[in-house]
């Protein structure tokens, strides 16, 4: 089972849509949790990072279930600009710090 | 200024070769990172370094190795390159929030743009 999983996408959506991704970890001892965007041939760069009580940043939201080891990413009112992969991102509770990544969901926001 | 820094952007080399990309953080974070992203996209961590230390040392040909001079720089040495070693290669850094003076807080990574690595 992998550690980390993700939608498998891509997603294709008119703009203005709104668009969520889901994500699940396997290790139940993760102490932090976080979204990327990565671009094309670009570096993955922090979207935001996910607290217990949720959060929210302009039109993206997320959300963190402990007991269902799950989370998630809402994109409302989604931009040509918003077009990407989304990367969710978890920091696991070992030796050291171990950032485990998942597979990434594409999504083209299209005109 | 750049925070996460690599070079070269781009590496194009023969299969048999020793080549170096080096990594450099102005961020004064203690902990640096060599993550390898294939062709299929998927980010894989190969190394991270804390203080000095090796703390996470996935399972990678020991042809690679991280070399770090001080906290500052992670450089990644590989030896008689393969070529499925072709790759892009990003350095990323971050504070350890157990070492941090806020330890509830999560330290989110920062990546360097990336190196480019083609063998032939």
């Amino acid at each position: 089972r992998k550690e980390v999983e993700q939608d498998p996408g891509p997603f294709n959506v008119p703009e203005g849509a709104t668009v969520a991704f889901n994500c699940t970890y396997s290790n139940s001892a993760s102490q932090s949790f976080f979204w990327y965007r990565q671009d094309c041939r670009k570096e993955p760069k922090l979207l935001m990072s996910v607290y217990s009580s949720g959060n929210e940043d302009g039109r993206f939201t997320a959300q963190l279930n402990r007991a269902s080891q799950y989370i998630s990413l809402l994109i409302r009112d989604s931009k040509l600009s918003d077009s990407a992969t989304y990367l969710c991102v978890v920091r696991e509770n070992n030796y050291g710090q171990n950032f485990v990544f998942g597979p990434g969901t594409r999504l083209s926001v299209l005109p | 200024d750049t925070a996460v820094s690599q070079t070269p952007k781009y590496l194009v080399t023969q299969m048999g070769n020793d080549k170096s990309i080096k990594c450099e953080q102005n961020l004064g974070h203690d902990t640096m990172y060599w993550y390898k992203q294939d062709s299929k996209k998927f980010l894989k961590i190969m190394f991270s370094y804390n203080n000095k230390e090796l703390i996470i040392n996935e399972t990678v040909p020991n042809r690679f190795s991280p070399k770090s001079p001080d906290k500052a720089h992670l450089n990644l040495h590989i030896n008689s390159l393969e070529l499925g070693d072709s790759a892009v290669y990003f350095c990323a850094s971050s504070q350890d929030p157990d070492r941090g003076l806020h330890r509830s807080l999560s330290y989110e990574q920062y990546f360097g743009p990336g190196t480019r690595l083609t063998v032939t």
